[in-house]
């Protein structure tokens, strides 16, 4: 049981490269997140799937678009990388009629 | 609209305590509080919901004033291992579990 699984952990990408941030769950969970942590802030939503099959825009979604691949896969993509994206970014689940989310160990993105 | 947390950090001694509160403008149905370690992520420790059932660490204790929208979170006989960033999350509704998080408060316990 691994839990909330990230990859790749470490990118370096030029500005206007795209890439694709991939996050896994094998708890089962109905609710997945995407987060930004920058610096001295706290963690923002991106976008949630809060179920196989439907996805919707959290605090700061521009410039990113996600994937419901399955009830295990959501994935967090940038089309058109900009420095103002550097962060670190978390993939969290959470279980259907429970309140708790578990985090994955998060991918740290610079953006050159 | 963020919740606000207080004190942006405190530093103490091993068995001291500190208390970390956190408001919100905003009418809540649950407040999460989590603790992250530098480079690591965070990991739960604590919910309250609205109606008083709480939910969490054996250790830390918390408390959610409805009404004024405002979380605390106690922490009492401080460890080494207690230090790191404290957030806190909110929720205005159960059935997405999109939650806001505070700035942070990061909390040093030392020897």
């Amino acid at each position: 049981n691994a839990g909330v699984t990230q990859t790749p952990k470490f990118q370096v990408l030029k500005t206007g490269q795209s890439m694709t941030l991939q996050c896994a769950q094998d708890m089962n969970h109905n609710s997945m997140y995407w987060y930004r942590q920058d610096p001295g802030m706290g963690l923002r939503l991106i976008y949630y799937s809060a179920s196989e099959g439907t996805t919707d825009k959290g605090e700061v979604p521009n410039g990113y678009n996600v994937s419901r691949l399955n009830k295990r896969e959501f994935s967090l993509r940038l089309e058109s990388a900009a420095p103002s994206q550097t962060s670190v970014y978390f993939c969290a689940s959470r279980a259907r009629g429970q309140e708790t989310q578990y985090f994955g160990p998060g991918t740290r993105l610079l953006v050159l | 609209q963020q919740p606000v947390q207080s004190p942006q950090a405190v530093i103490l001694r091993e068995g001291e305590d500190a208390v970390i509160n956190c408001s919100s403008s905003k009418a809540l149905y649950s407040v999460h509080w989590y603790r992250q370690k530098h480079g690591e992520a965070p990991v739960f420790l604590m919910i309250l919901l609205k109606g008083g059932e709480q939910k969490g660490h054996e250790k830390i204790s918390a408390s959610f004033n409805e009404k004024k929208q405002q979380s605390s979170l106690y922490l009492t006989a401080s460890q080494l291992s207690y230090s790191g960033t404290y957030f806190c999350g909110t929720a205005g509704s159960s059935n997405t579990g999109k939650l806001i998080f505070g700035q942070g408060t990061t909390l040093q316990v030392k020897p």
